[in-house]
């Protein structure tokens, strides 16, 4: 089963900064099928980033991600009040698909 | 609109069944895979359960956790993804959230959770 390290475990900013979140995984994930999700307190997942970088319906340009292998990193350009919540990355290429076990973007 | 809801949550003592409902509304539902997660009290999610369209043969996979113990399928007549769940242990203690696709996880519902104490 592929590990996801998410790091940091904390992440405090003010709003207008620039996030960068990273999600390293124990092996190669198979054809960057990594995706990132956004959840608030209370609330269901939400479908950010698949594929390593595409963006899923709806979602704002200020969402980005990167990587390959086993180094990926989710960036929020300019963080807007309600982009603060936890973020987790996923596996999709190898089953068992695995998540990591999260971030949490807070207000500073 | 797409919806998800789920149902059927509740506490149980450990070792009893509990059967989960996912009735689902605003897409196809028979041309979807449909998945379970689970999130355990102030923890991360952990996936537990796919089964495939009837088109693809509505195969299922299992994580290991659950693996024996719990049985998705679907009624495509109903739109309604089921999570049947056998022998709880204290730790399926979670919300539980139904999803479409099978690895990768688009509409969610806003989960049931289930607490599984004597």
């Amino acid at each position: 089963e592929i590990v996801l390290t998410q790091s940091p475990g904390t992440l405090s900013l003010s709003p207008g900064e620039r996030a960068t979140l990273s999600c390293r995984a124990s092996q190669s994930v198979r054809r960057s099928y990594l995706a990132w999700y956004q959840q608030k307190p209370g609330q269901a997942p939400r479908l950010l980033i698949y594929g390593a970088s595409s963006r899923a319906t709806g979602i704002p340009d200020r969402f980005s991600g990167s990587g390959s292998g086993t180094d990926f990193t989710l960036t929020i350009s300019r963080l807007e009040p309600e982009d603060f919540a936890v973020y987790y990355c996923q596996q999709y290429g190898s089953s068992p698909w695995t998540f990591g076990q999260g971030t949490k973007v807070e207000i500073k | 609109e797409v919806q998800l809801v789920e149902s059927g949550g509740g506490l149980v003592q450990p070792g009893r069944s509990l059967r989960l409902s996912c009735t689902v509304s605003g897409f196809t539902f028979g041309d979807y895979a449909m998945s379970w997660v689970r999130q355990a009290p102030g923890k991360g999610l952990e996936w537990v359960a796919f089964i495939r369209s009837t088109a693809y043969g509505g195969t299922t996979e299992y994580a290991a956790s659950v693996k024996g113990r719990f049985t998705i399928s679907r009624d495509d007549s109903k739109s309604i993804a089921y999570l049947q769940m056998n022998s709880l242990k204290t730790e399926d203690t979670a919300v539980y959230f139904c999803s479409s696709g099978w690895r990768l996880f688009d509409y969610w519902g806003q989960g049931t959770l289930v607490t599984v104490s004597s």
